[in-house]
């Protein structure tokens, strides 16, 4: 299993851009990389999904370097509303029980 | 509206007594999961489905287990509950075939077992 690493939580204010880094140093050759986020008394919500190099949708932006040992969550000028918990999984997408969540990163937006 | 749907929404339970929580998704989609959620932690995968008539085991399937009939019904139950089962229990579903695809995950059932 492709173990993932991020910062506990992250503080930031109305407008600005947050990048979340998450570290996947095991990852393998068929893994992708997948972003939900997780508003209190909810299910995880599908955020993002790469390979590698960039994807754009219109919520975020994921960046992945070429040896795919980390990726960046790029939300672009938050709102209050973007205040939840984001979880970064790597696993294969043809077998589901390989996928694991992490502690997630937990993001304040203050007014 | 398409989706999941789980019940209860919320249940108190005795301990020893048995408890199944109910799963239901009208996407087709072929894989189930059920995961449970401890306050301030991320999720863990208690049971897994890849299709109708087959189960597996996740990271913590020690007291619980699961039944996969038919495509959309994915019912996980407590046999005996004990107070650690005390968590928010979450199932997802997913359509796979290729790689790249991602879960979609129910509203969540809140059960406390005293």
């Amino acid at each position: 299993l492709a173990k993932t690493t991020q910062p506990i939580s992250m503080d930031s204010y109305e407008g600005q851009e947050v990048n979340i880094t998450c570290s996947h140093n095991n990852i393998a050759t068929n893994d992708y990389i997948t972003w939900y986020q997780q508003f209190p008394s909810q299910g995880p919500r599908f955020i993002i999904q790469g390979y590698k190099t960039k994807v754009t949708n219109e919520v975020a932006s994921l960046f992945i370097p070429a040896d795919r040992k980390s990726s960046t969550l790029s939300l672009p000028r938050v709102s209050l509303s973007d205040t939840a918990v984001y979880y970064c999984l790597v696993g294969e997408g043809a077998a589901g029980n390989k996928l694991t969540f992490g502690g997630g990163t937990r993001v304040l937006v203050k007014p | 509206i398409a989706g999941i749907t789980q019940a209860p929404t919320s249940q108190i339970l005795a301990a020893g007594r048995r408890m199944t929580l109910r799963c239901t998704q009208d996407m087709r989609h072929n894989a189930m999961y059920w995961y449970r959620q401890d306050l301030g932690l991320g999720l863990r995968l208690i049971h897994y489905s890849n299709t109708a008539g087959t189960t597996g085991k996740g990271e913590v399937p020690d007291g619980y287990s699961v039944s996969r009939a038919n495509t959309d019904d994915f019912p996980l139950t407590l046999a005996s509950a004990v107070p650690s089962q005390t968590s928010v229990y979450f199932c997802a579903s997913r359509l796979f075939g290729g790689a790249g695809d991602t879960q979609y995950f129910g509203p969540g059932t809140r059960l406390t077992v005293l």
